[in-house]
């Protein structure tokens, strides 16, 4: 069985400013692990995806996340946030050898983006 | 890619009342999941089919839900006898059969149950 721990339940920020939010995972086989990013009133969108390969992933929008497998971490980061990041990003983590590739998700981390 | 779809949007209903949804996965999505969200909390995994087999449910899935997808096209979750610790987003995400391919997520229901 797998487990997501986010560290922080909220993060506030002044617009302009970096940003890290932090996940921790825990599992005894290999993972692939996602972020995702829900606004009010919606579902969740993928943000990026480690799957395999280079430990840096990017996002369309600015965001990365790196793969620590000696830490088992995988944390988001921005260096600079605008307005419109405000929302709940969510990091997940799946069994890369299952059959059924469900998520195991964290509790979530409210990001706020002040001006 | 017209996304997953979910209906109703909202539901509010009355304790030991019945409730179905319905969701629409993207066409050439053949897994199909339910999560459960409560406020506070990330999404719960419910169940999942491939397809019309439904493979797992988690042990949240109490024997008041039931999860159908005949034909293996859209899917239905009915909760019978409803009770107030049901109210939460019910969430729908659907993929391709790859390990790789992400979950895409409908935008909810949110029940209510008063």
């Amino acid at each position: 069985a797998q487990s997501v721990t986010q560290l922080d339940s909220q993060v506030p920020v002044f617009e302009e400013a970096p940003v890290e939010l932090r996940c921790n995972y825990s599992s005894s086989v290999s993972v692939y692990l996602f972020w995702y990013v829900q606004y009010p009133n919606q579902g969740l969108q993928l943000l990026l995806k480690y799957l395999s390969g280079s430990t840096l992933v990017e996002s369309i929008n600015g965001f990365e996340a790196e793969f620590n497998k000696s830490q088992t971490s995988f944390h988001l980061r921005k260096p600079s946030v605008h307005i419109s990041d405000t929302a709940e990003y969510f990091c997940a983590v799946s069994d890369s050898g299952s059959s059924n590739y469900k998520l195991t998700f964290g509790k979530g981390t409210l990001l706020t983006v002040n001006p | 890619d017209t996304g997953v779809s979910q209906d109703p949007r909202h539901k509010i209903t009355k304790r030991g009342q019945n409730v179905t949804f319905r969701c629409d996965p993207i066409s050439e999505h053949n897994r199909l999941y339910w999560y459960r969200q409560t406020l506070g909390q990330g999404p719960e995994f419910l169940t999942y089919f491939q397809n019309e087999a439904q493979l797992e449910k988690s042990r949240l899935l109490s024997d008041r839900f039931s999860a159908e997808r005949p034909k293996g096209s859209f899917s239905t979750l009915e909760i019978q006898r409803t009770e107030q610790g049901d109210s939460a987003m019910y969430l729908c995400a659907s993929s391709l059969p790859v390990g790789s391919s992400p979950l895409h997520f409908g935008n909810g229901t949110r029940l209510t149950v008063t």
